[in-house]
């Protein structure tokens, strides 16, 4: 089966970095991606990594680990609009599966 | 934009109705999928799709069933609505290979009274 573990909630303050790690056991990987949510909204799509290594879009990062099954989202110069919650998700096989979010704060 | 669509936005309905819930995308994506969130909660994948004629249940156990008869739409129905069964639905689509991007609908939000 396929489990991702992450934080439930981050509290940062504007300009600041934060890091949102994640850990997955799956059989049979893909990739690992990462969306965001507002509340009401649909998640929307961040980034993906197949591959090792730092992937970098803009104020965000991901970094993927396949031998420890880890990854993290970086998010930089943090912005008000960046309060949502934040999935990581495993894809493996046909199926892409949801982690339970980490739902970041920013404060002024 | 995504070119996925789901109808309706919001539904009330009463215990024991049959009803569907819609979905349709104009990307030609080979996958597609159903998810159940409650507000703040995870996502919960109940069916999948990865191409026509195919439908597979996902990892939440669900009492609804869905059908794949084009690529563009994957509805659900829930034969005997209950109030356990209100929640948010959220359909979603991504292509194949190295395209895993999923696309999400605005979701369905349903209320079993």
């Amino acid at each position: 089966g396929q489990s991702l573990e992450q934080p439930s909630e981050v509290t940062a303050v504007e300009g600041a970095i934060v890091q949102i790690n994640c850990t997955y056991q799956t059989s049979g990987f893909y990739g690992l991606s990462w969306y965001q949510q507002h509340d009401g909204g649909a998640p929307t799509f961040l980034s993906y990594n197949a591959l090792d290594g730092l992937e970098e879009t803009g104020r965000f990062s991901s970094f993927l680990s396949r031998s420890d099954s880890y990854g993290y989202l970086l998010l930089q110069e943090l912005q008000m609009k960046d309060s949502a919650s934040y999935f990581c998700a495993v894809t493996g096989g046909f199926k892409t599966i949801f982690g339970a979010g980490t739902r970041l704060f920013v404060k002024a | 934009e995504a070119d996925i669509y789901q109808t309706p936005r919001y539904l009330v309905i009463g215990t024991g109705k049959k009803i569907t819930l819609e979905c349709s995308q104009t990307m030609g994506h080979d996958k597609m999928y159903w998810y159940q969130q409650d507000p703040g909660m995870e996502l919960h994948l109940i069916h999948y799709s990865y191409g026509v004629n195919s439908t597979e249940k996902g990892d939440l156990s669900s009492e609804s069933t869905v059908s794949r008869i084009r690529t563009e739409h994957f509805p659900l129905t829930l034969e005997s609505a209950r109030p356990s069964h209100t929640s948010q639905y959220l359909c979603a689509s991504s292509g194949t290979g190295a395209d895993t991007e999923a696309f999400f609908g605005q979701g369905t939000r349903l209320t079993v009274v």
